[in-house]
């Protein structure tokens, strides 16, 4: 049973560009949440999916923005990137009825 | 903000129990007490929960005093490979309106 699944690993930006970072959950989830983690920090909340309606947001500049597609994967877009949005990204997968979430590995972008 | 407060930094020699304490005082009766774990670069794993009672499972010990105000994660017989940051978060079970608050964690380094 695959857990959850990010896309691409590893991305390099260049300020005021756009990028695109993709989920798709485990198996029995429908929830989706996207977290960012800056380089020795905790992971900050950016905001969370379900039924394809962003339905809670964390203190992030709506240049984040989201998506959730019917099969439960989720999209993430960031727009006119800056160098301090360089950082590990996380997606993060539950059930809708509740329970722990299970995390993917991450993707690494570097805004140069 | 996370609602829980640890220490920022711990040792323990392998092969001994390391011990984690998380204070989350002003937890309410229906939150419950969750335990990740990050290696280095890597997404969140999930340990252990508990709302009242101690859980135990083939990861850890989750001991939580009687007036809930604060816990300990226990790594029976600690390895190299339990080096990480570990986080303690409180929340409730299920997932309306609620998303999982990280704090900086402790990063536990477990000595040869």
């Amino acid at each position: 049973d695959a857990g959850v699944t990010q896309s691409p690993t590893h991305l390099i930006k260049t300020r005021g560009q756009q990028v695109t970072l993709r989920c798709s959950p485990k198996s029995g989830h429908d929830t989706v949440s996207w977290y960012q983690q800056a380089l020795g920090q905790g992971p900050q909340f950016i905001f969370q999916y379900y039924e394809e309606e962003e339905r809670q947001r964390g203190n992030f500049p709506d240049r984040f923005s989201g998506h959730q597609f019917p099969n439960y994967s989720s999209e993430l877009n960031v727009n006119a990137l800056l160098l301090g949005d360089s950082a590990l990204y996380l997606c993060a997968s539950s059930p809708r009825t509740g329970g722990g979430y299970t995390f993917g590995s991450g993707t690494r972008l570097t805004v140069v | 903000d996370a609602k829980t407060t640890q220490p920022p930094s711990m040792d323990c020699a392998e092969g001994r129990a390391a011990n984690l304490p998380c204070n989350h005082s002003t937890i309410s009766g229906n939150e419950y007490v969750y335990w990740y774990r990050q290696i280095h670069s890597q997404g969140p794993q999930y340990i252990i929960h508990g709302l009242k009672n101690n859980e135990t499972n083939e990861m850890a010990s989750l001991i939580i005093t009687e007036d809930r105000k604060s816990s300990t994660l226990i790594l029976p017989h600690a390895t190299l490979r339990d080096t990480a940051v570990y986080y303690c978060i409180v929340r409730f079970r299920d997932n309306y309106g609620q998303n999982f608050v990280f704090g900086p964690g402790t990063r536990l380094s477990v000595l040869p």
